[in-house]
């Protein structure tokens, strides 16, 4: 069973655009959310992340919105550049379960070009 | 600063040969872990290491081994690869705990199993 999913494996957008990739959740206990942009040949880095006990998470042009009651955060890049053309994954961790739980379950991944 | 390194880069293997994959990180981090990226199905994680000393079983541990030989380095073992293993391996690193993980990844491991 899927616990983080990214249902489009793809989106394209127009460069000066917004870029709105979406993440959905299965469980409860997860509680705390990161973002990780891959390039090809190269390990995932990690770009932004979130708290249960927020709503919104800014850092410059990349914006986390999380939805605890439908169980979805989305990330906003505003405006896209072709340098952000890259695979998103979406992460997340359920921190206060205690023991050795602290491991990532991460989503499929969304491809995102950027078009000039 | 060199982060998370890993070799060898690429490798092929025949069914049945065994390898090690090499992963050090100078970041002084507690936590490693190493995670296998097949196309469609994202990062699943396949051993971990909360601490130097101690080691457990991830999503998909079944055909491999690992050893935490001391707080810098954590080796992936395949002792008997099988064509299933073809994919690319990423090992990580950590020094967040209870708060969440931000994890700092190696450029990754391209293994191919003919």
């Amino acid at each position: 069973d899927q616990q983080v999913k990214q249902n489009s494996p793809s989106l394209s957008v127009q460069e000066g655009r917004i870029s709105i990739l979406n993440c959905d959740y299965t469980n409860s206990m997860f509680d705390y959310f990161l973002w990780y942009k891959k390039y090809p040949a190269e390990g995932p880095t990690f770009l932004i992340s979130i708290s249960s006990i927020k709503d919104k998470n800014e850092d410059g042009r990349f914006t986390v919105f999380l939805n605890k009651s439908a169980k979805h955060l989305s990330l906003h890049i505003v405006p896209s550049q072709p340098g952000d053309s890259a695979v998103y994954f979406c992460a997340a961790s359920a921190t206060r379960s205690g023991g050795s739980n602290y491991k990532l379950t991460f989503g499929k991944g969304t491809l995102l070009t950027v078009n000039p | 600063n060199a982060g998370v390194t890993q070799t060898p880069k690429f490798q092929v293997l025949k069914t049945g040969q065994s390898m090690t994959l090499q992963c050090a990180q100078d970041m002084n981090h507690n936590s490693m872990y190493w995670y296998r990226q097949d196309p469609g199905m994202g990062l699943r994680l396949i051993y971990y290491s909360a601490s130097e000393g101690t080691t457990d079983k991830g999503e998909v541990p079944n055909g491999y081994n690992v050893s935490r030989l001391n707080k810098r380095e954590f080796s992936l073992r395949l002792e008997s690869a099988a064509p299933s293993q073809t994919s690319v391996y990423f090992c990580a690193s950590s020094n967040q705990e209870g708060v969440g993980e931000k994890l700092f990844f190696g450029s990754g491991t391209q293994l191919s199993v003919l």
